[in-house]
């Protein structure tokens, strides 16, 4: 597609479930990136990839979460035993080149709020 | 360690007033800089940035941006906003990695 998507837009979560956020991000690129955005925050960094290879994932706040990104294309998001300060939007974004080099803007999706209740 | 500051959290203004929003900045190293805006029931754009030359860079829909490199500040600057600038705007520093500020809220009254 155009650009990055993300599924789903929305996920209600009893406390206790385990979820999954899909993100899509844009053809070819290299690098993609998760953020969490707590309500009135800026974005803050959970994770990164360059291809399949998850480089960085110092963001992750618990072991709770895990991310994966088996084929350097698609990302999964999983959050296990979800507590209610999980709740947050999840931001994927992509970009072109690997983190790491200069001239390298990253494109956001729309994306997946979630609410633990 | 690196850190975004945005001074203003909300600020609220009238049509064709200017609009400057404050950014600071800690990294040691070389940066590239960001400003992000996210219109009600959209997601993150970028509005501008700032790799290397001139220090004043010029964006989408009139905004403009000016990296002052002894004071680290990155001002984001419009000189008459419109009802359609209502949005939140993220400054944003990549550093050793990208950094978000908080965000400012801009209200624009018709």
């Amino acid at each position: 597609g155009a650009g990055v998507s993300q599924s789903p837009r929305y996920k209600v979560a009893k406390r206790g479930q385990d979820v999954a956020l899909r993100c899509d991000p844009i053809s070819g690129h290299v690098s993609l990136f998760w953020y969490q955005q707590a309500l009135g925050q800026g974005p803050e960094f959970l994770t990164y990839f360059q291809n399949e290879a998850q480089l960085d994932k110092s963001g992750l706040p618990s072991d709770r979460f895990f991310a994966e990104r088996p084929e350097g294309s698609v990302s999964t998001l999983k959050i296990q035993r979800t507590q209610q300060e999980d709740s947050a939007v999840y931001l994927c974004a992509s970009s072109l080149r690997e983190a790491g080099g200069d001239y390298n803007e990253q494109f956001f999706g729309p994306g997946t709020r979630l609410t633990v209740l | 360690a690196q850190s975004v500051s945005q001074h203003n959290h909300h600020v609220i203004l009238s049509e064709a007033a200017s609009l400057e929003l404050g950014c600071n900045y800690s990294y040691g190293g070389t940066v590239n800089l960001f400003w992000y805006v996210q219109y009600p029931g959209q997601h993150l754009q970028l509005l501008l940035k700032y790799f290397s030359g001139d220090p004043l860079v010029k964006g989408i829909k009139g905004f403009e941006a000016e990296f002052i490199k002894s004071k680290f500040s990155f001002n984001l600057r419009k000189p008459s906003v419109q009802w359609s600038d209502t949005a939140e705007y993220f400054c944003a520093v990549k550093g050793f990695k990208t950094i978000f500020g908080a965000g400012t809220r801009l209200f624009v009254k018709a």
